[in-house]
């Protein structure tokens, strides 16, 4: 079936560094890929949608700034975030379909902790 | 904006029993899609429904898109250690649409 895989897994940094964190599609063709954050305990909140080839949609309150987001291919975007703060330390997940597909598959998260 | 509202938070059963859960919501979706998540772990996709009143199983799970599109139920028969974990709903508004709104979860914690 459909794969989606995150890179890192878990990442650790130190306050004012920035941090990329990978999402691929393995197996099928992604023109759109979404973010989410998830506090712990609570749901996931979508952050921004990301258009392959085009700049990415952020939901009300997300900095764009802040979380920059890249789609190059049509298997890969990336979650970029900048001058990263112990606030910022959440589990962040993405999300893809196979195109004209309703269903969404997860990536298996990426957890950063900001210290 | 749209909202799920998630039932229950938590359940704690005991190995066997049978497991209801459900979403309602304020507004119609067109989808309705039910995931699990294990500590983690992103979320794995367990049931979609894309039709009101369609009745689907995955196994032991069954879910069922309300005829009203307002609601979704999950249910899990005869439970096992491994039905432990977060179940969350989510809906799509519109067909074909991917961006989803998620319920708050259900914490399931299942008792030898």
């Amino acid at each position: 079936g459909a794969v989606v895989s995150q890179h890192p897994s878990r990442v650790i940094c130190k306050s004012g560094t920035s941090v990329k964190i990978e999402c691929r599609s393995l197996d099928f063709q992604a023109t759109t890929m979404f973010w989410y954050r998830q506090f712990p305990k609570q749901s996931l909140m979508l952050m921004a949608t990301s258009n392959e080839g085009s700049k990415a949609t952020y939901e009300q309150g997300v900095e764009k700034d802040k979380f920059l987001i890249n789609h190059a291919s049509l298997t890969l975007s990336t979650l970029t975030v900048t001058s990263a703060h112990p606030e910022d330390s959440s589990f962040y997940i993405c999300s893809a379909n196979i195109q004209g597909d309703g269903e969404l598959f997860f990536g298996e998260g990426s957890r950063l902790t900001v210290l | 904006g749209q909202q799920l509202n998630q039932n229950p938070q938590s359940m704690f059963i005991q190995e066997g029993e049978d497991v209801s859960m459900n979403c309602t919501s304020s507004s119609i979706f067109n989808t309705w899609l039910w995931y699990k998540q294990d500590p983690g772990e992103g979320p794995v996709l367990l049931i979609a429904l894309y039709k009101a009143g369609e009745l689907t199983s995955n196994g032991r799970l069954t879910a069922q898109f309300g005829i009203t599109r307002k609601d979704s139920f999950l249910n899990i028969s005869a439970s096992i250690p491994s039905d432990v974990g977060i179940y969350f709903c989510a809906g799509q508004s519109q067909v074909g649409a991917q961006k989803l709104v998620f319920g708050q979860g259900t914490r399931l914690t299942i008792n030898p």
